[in-house]
Parts: structure tokens; C-alpha cells; sequence
């Protein structure tokens, strides 16, 4: 198993660009969500999914669309890229029975 | 999830020192989990709280859920330069255990 996995690893956009930040997991859980983690606050949680078809907001929201036409894959988009959305995106997936969230290796976006 | 507030934000070691932060909330917690992120890593899930006064340990890792349910710590014995990373303990709301909301997180440093 590869568990989660995300691409790229490291980004740079300029202001107003858009692009999509992909995540994939191979265990079969129907529970994904996105996080952002910035310097001092610790992750805040952006959308999640409880299954294909399923989205929902999180804390953080803005900005930001997710789409979950699969179990596995729940991509990020970020429409129109800004300075604040600089941050390191952590997209994670759910085992639930004990809760146990697995996160992937975490994308560095830089936006300038 | 129910916010919670960490601290202390950093904490300096020398090797063979304890070590503990702690997680608090104004509100009851359904739940408390524990995440150990190394420098440039991800979160790696440690263990699930849900019992009040629940204790649990793993080899010099002791886990605590307050009797009233609204704190959590996480005391390490002895810290070895294995240790260094940042601890975060983190609230899953309601019956959904994809919506985490994390504390700000401990740095924790370990002087060999």
C-alpha cells in the first residue's frame, strides 16, 4: 500500500493563478479531508469528505474547492491563487474504526 | 471539534529530561487524540482518548484524559533526540471523526 499520497511537493503560483492540488489513497477509507498548516496555528482543516460524492466546509473554506468523484482520489483547487494561501496542505484519510486519520507527505505552496 | 488550547508552545530538553504539554478545553471532549509531526514531516497519528480518566501508555509515552474530560497530556520519561518534533493533540467533532481540530502544538527540542 502506498497509503496517502500527494502531488507536487512543492509549488510556487503567482497571484491569480488557479491549479489543483491531488491526493489519492489506496486503503479504501471513505473519510478524506484537506488541512493547511501554517507557522504558530497548527493545521486548520479546509473541506472533507465523507464519501464519493460527499464534500463538506471545514474551518477554513475559502478560497478553496473539492470535489470526491471517487473513493480515492479528493483533490484541492485553488481558484484564484493569493499571498495568504501560502501554507503547506496536508490532505489526510480516515480509518473509522479508532478514528486513526493518515496524512500524506504534505504539499509546500508558495504564492507570490 | 471542540477548540483546544496547547501548551506550552515550545519546550527545550536536555537528553534524559521529561517531558509534557498539555491540551485544554473551556467544553467536554467526546475524544482527544495525540499527532507527532518530525521537522519537515507529517502528522503520524499516536493514540485516541475517549474514556474520562482514561490512561494509556506506549514504552516512555503516557497519555492522559482528565476525569472531567476537558484535558489531555502527554508526558514522555527520559526523551532521547528520537523525540524532536512537534506534538499536537487534536479533537475529533461530533460523530465525525474526519473533522479534526487541532491544538497550536508543541516544539519540542532535545539537547543531546
Amino acid at each position: 500500500n502506498a497509503g496517502v499520497t500527494q502531488t507536487p511537493k512543492f509549488q510556487v503560483l503567482k497571484t491569480g493563478q488557479s491549479m489543483t492540488l491531488q491526493c489519492a489513497q489506496d486503503m479504501n477509507h471513505e473519510y478524506m479531508s484537506w488541512y493547511r498548516q501554517d507557522p504558530g496555528m497548527g493545521l486548520r482543516l479546509i473541506h472533507y469528505s465523507v464519501g464519493a460524492g460527499i464534500t463538506d466546509q471545514g474551518e477554513v473554506p475559502n478560497g478553496y474547492n473539492v470535489s470526491r468523484s471517487t473513493t480515492e482520489d479528493f483533490p484541492l483547487r485553488l481558484l484564484s491563487a493569493a499571498p495568504s494561501q501560502t501554507s503547506v496542505y496536508f490532505c489526510a484519510s480516515l480509518r473509522t474504526e479508532g478514528g486513526e486519520q493518515y496524512f500524506g507527505p504534505g504539499t509546500r505552496l508558495t504564492v507570490t | 471539534g471542540q477548540q483546544v488550547m496547547q501548551i506550552p508552545q515550545y519546550q527545550h530538553v536536555q537528553e534524559g529530561e521529561d517531558f509534557t504539554t498539555y491540551c485544554n478545553s473551556s467544553t467536554t471532549l467526546s475524544n482527544i487524540q495525540w499527532y507527532k509531526q518530525r521537522p519537515g514531516g507529517h502528522p503520524v497519528f499516536l493514540i485516541q482518548l475517549v474514556k474520562s480518566g482514561e490512561v494509556k501508555k506506549q514504552k516512555r509515552l503516557t497519555f492522559q484524559f482528565g476525569e472531567a474530560k476537558k484535558n489531555s497530556s502527554l508526558h514522555i520519561t527520559a526523551t532521547q533526540t528520537t523525540d524532536v518534533g512537534t506534538y499536537f493533540c487534536a479533537n475529533a467533532g461530533g460523530t465525525s471523526y474526519g473533522k479534526l481540530t487541532f491544538g497550536q502544538g508543541t516544539i519540542l527540542t532535545v539537547h543531546p
